[in-house]
């Protein structure tokens, strides 16, 4: 039983570069999130997505780009990296359905850093 | 703008004793809390959820909601050094994709 995974876990690039972050849940789960994590920020959504060709913005989105075409995956990229991107980003996961299923449930992380 | 209010800490307590963490929210429509324990380099991994007022007890955790102070709290019996992690409240309004995170409170407990 994966559950969620990310990959890749550490990331180092260059200011201006793409990058793409994956994730992938084993669970079916409908809802699935991207978050970013910085001391004295906490965390932050960046993109969710309802189900399979569905997204839309957090709290912080520039910059960044979702797409989800099949319900276990949704990669997050960064279209031309720059430094405030360094980060740790979480994946989330969770299930559409009655109150108690709304649960999220965390990735591992990707620590990335933009040099 | 919702907001979810923490304490920074560090809370310390000695082994053996109750830990307190307080939350607040922002805002009076908010229907699910939750409870994630994170220690350092690792990811959140959920301790408890609520929806109803009153308290949930789940082994040495028992979260606490009370709506119409808009205060969420989490206690935890007989602390263990184990324990000691960040502790981050979340708050949903909308039974779906609208989280938003405490700062987190850091939790020591003492040996």
């Amino acid at each position: 039983d994966a559950g969620i995974t990310q990959s890749p876990r550490y990331k180092i690039t260059e200011t201006g570069r793409q990058v793409t972050l994956m994730c992938h849940q084993t669970w079916s789960h409908s809802y699935m999130f991207w978050y970013r994590q910085d001391l004295g920020h906490g965390l932050r959504l960046i993109y969710y997505s309802a189900a399979a060709d569905i997204t839309d913005k957090g709290e912080v989105p520039d910059g960044y780009v979702v797409s989800r075409s099949k319900t276990e995956n949704f990669p997050l990229t960064l279209e031309s990296a720059t430094r405030s991107q360094t980060s740790v980003y979480f994946c989330a996961s969770s299930e559409l359905g009655v109150k108690s299923s709304y649960e999220q449930y965390f990735g591992p992380g990707t620590r990335l850093t933009v040099t | 703008q919702k907001e979810v209010e923490q304490n920074s800490g560090p809370l310390s307590v000695p082994e053996g004793a109750i830990a307190s963490l307080n939350c607040t929210y922002s805002d009076r429509g908010s229907q699910s809390f939750f409870w994630y324990r994170q220690y350092s380099g690792k990811s959140p991994e959920l301790i408890m959820s609520i929806y109803s007022n009153g308290d949930k007890e789940d082994g040495r955790f028992t979260a606490q909601l009370n709506k119409a102070s808009q205060y969420v709290s989490l206690l935890i019996r007989d602390s263990q050094p184990s324990d000691s992690a960040t502790y981050l409240c979340a708050v949903n309004w909308d039974y779906g994709q609208n989280f938003v995170f405490g700062p987190g409170t850091r939790l020591s407990v003492l040996p």
